[in-house]
């Protein structure tokens, strides 16, 4: 059980275009989802706390008009990166927590996005 | 704000070895520690996790030890595979609720090589 898919796996884009990730927790309702950003061997970094029908929390430095979050139900949240540059180019990795066993976390198996 | 710090940063361990990660917190207001395993271009998984009315668990080769007052835990890897080579990630819970409620800190992850 505590499955989390994402999609695509892969995506390349031309600058300035947006990319919609999409992460799905497939056995379990998520309450709550969690968006990351990790760099080549580098730890994760926490960029939002995404919610089921409310605004998303972001971190402090994330552009929120840039990473657009919405958690539209308990199976699904998206990330769509707008107006992307090669500097958004990253391993992007959500998670969705069972908030009835506290701060579980499970991942999903990441997106990476090339900007070029 | 939650600091988690994590090491060695990277380990060299013979097959059937045991190898030792270690990881100290700061504060927290809710006690869940887990490890997680990430493979190469993959999501971490979760590995395993220890909620601290216990100071050890065990699952299979792998186990948890807790010291609460030292704020430390750690990482066993008994009988160490090849196939365990992978990069390796603890968490604590992000401090007290609120905005924080639900959210891990990790630490700076171990790069974990078991030779054959």
């Amino acid at each position: 059980g505590a499955v989390v898919s994402q999609h695509p796996s892969r995506v390349i884009c031309k600058s300035g275009t947006s990319v919609k990730i999409e992460c799905r927790s497939l056995d379990f309702q998520a309450t709550t989802m969690f968006w990351y950003r990790q760099f080549p061997k580098k730890s994760l970094m926490l960029m939002a706390t995404s919610n089921e029908g409310s605004k998303a929390t972001y971190e402090q430095g994330v552009e929120k008009d840039k990473f657009l979050i919405n958690h539209a139900s308990l199976t699904l949240s998206t990330l769509t990166v707008t107006s992307a540059h090669p500097e958004d180019s990253s391993f992007y990795i959500c998670s969705a927590a069972r908030l009835a066993v506290y701060n579980e976390q499970f991942f999903g198996p990441g997106t990476r996005l090339t900007v070029l | 704000q939650q600091q988690v710090k994590q090491s060695p940063q990277s380990l060299i361990v013979q097959k059937g070895g045991i190898s030792i990660i270690n990881c100290a917190y700061e504060n927290t207001a809710f006690d869940y520690f887990p490890w997680y395993q990430q493979f190469p271009g993959k999501g971490p998984a979760l590995l395993i996790a220890i909620r601290p009315d216990v100071s050890e668990k065990k699952e299979g080769r792998f186990t948890i030890s807790f010291n609460k007052s030292a704020k430390q835990f750690s990482l066993h890897i008994m009988d160490s595979q090849p196939g365990d080579s992978a990069t390796y990630f603890c968490a604590a819970p992000t401090n007290a609720g609120g905005t924080s409620y639900g959210k891990l800190t990790f630490g700076q992850g171990t790069i974990l090589t078991v030779h054959p």
